[in-house]
């Protein structure tokens, strides 16, 4: 079975320093990831997704993300903050035919003036 | 943004009282999906639906039932509210192909006293 862990569940960052937010996943099957985020009192919105194409990973907003096998790691990055960027973040990951996800419990980024 | 409407959007009932949530699109998607989410747990799966009147258990089942007789509505039943089912509420709805991101509706706000 499929599972998501997300280190940290809150993470601080000063306006314009690098975002780092890690998720690292198991999976018996090469695995579809996902990093969602959501803003304060509204639903999820797809930031970036893996779906085996390429490692590197860029999404909207600036983010992007490396699949790392060897690791087992999906971590999502961003070079230099901003205050918009402040709402939880979720890791996800799909079984084998996409029919479901498995979230991690979230991390809440809080940008720092 | 994805056509996916959930209603209500927030309500208050009494322990022991039947509750329906509906989740509405526009996209016709073949697949739906019903989450909870609480703090410290990401969103989980209660039911998801592949087809009309084909629906399957998720990870939080027990107590929530669901049907689907419209390939745009997908309905969340609590048969008898109780107060571990106060969380907010999420629809997704997926597209066919296995690489198919879930994209989500706005939530509902459940609070059971």
């Amino acid at each position: 079975a499929q599972s998501v862990t997300q280190l940290g569940s809150h993470v601080s960052v000063s306006e314009g320093a690098l975002v780092l937010l890690r998720c690292n996943y198991s999976s018996s099957v090469p695995p579809y990831l996902f990093w969602y985020v959501q803003y304060p009192n509204q639903g999820l919105q797809l930031l970036l997704k893996y779906t085996s194409a390429a490692t590197l990973v860029k999404g909207i907003n600036g983010f992007e993300a490396e699949f790392k096998k060897s690791e087992t790691s999906f971590h999502l990055t961003k070079p230099s903050a901003h205050m918009s960027d402040a709402a939880e973040y979720f890791c996800a990951v799909s079984d084998g035919d996409g029919n479901k996800l498995v979230f991690g419990a979230g991390t809440i980024l809080r940008v720092k003036s | 943004d994805a056509g996916i409407t959930q209603s209500p959007r927030h309500k208050v009932t009494e322990t022991g009282t039947p509750v329906t949530l509906r989740c509405h699109q526009t996209e016709n998607h073949r697949y739906m999906y019903w989450y909870r989410q609480d703090p410290g747990h990401g969103l989980r799966l209660i039911h998801y639906s592949y087809g009309v009147k084909d629906t399957d258990k998720g990870e939080v089942s027990d107590g929530y039932s669901v049907s689907r007789s419209k390939t745009e509505d997908f309905l969340l039943t609590l048969e008898s509210a109780t107060s571990s089912q106060t969380s907010v509420y999420f629809c997704a709805i997926r597209g066919q192909g296995v690489q198919e991101t879930q994209y989500f509706g706005p939530g509902t706000r459940l609070l059971v006293l």
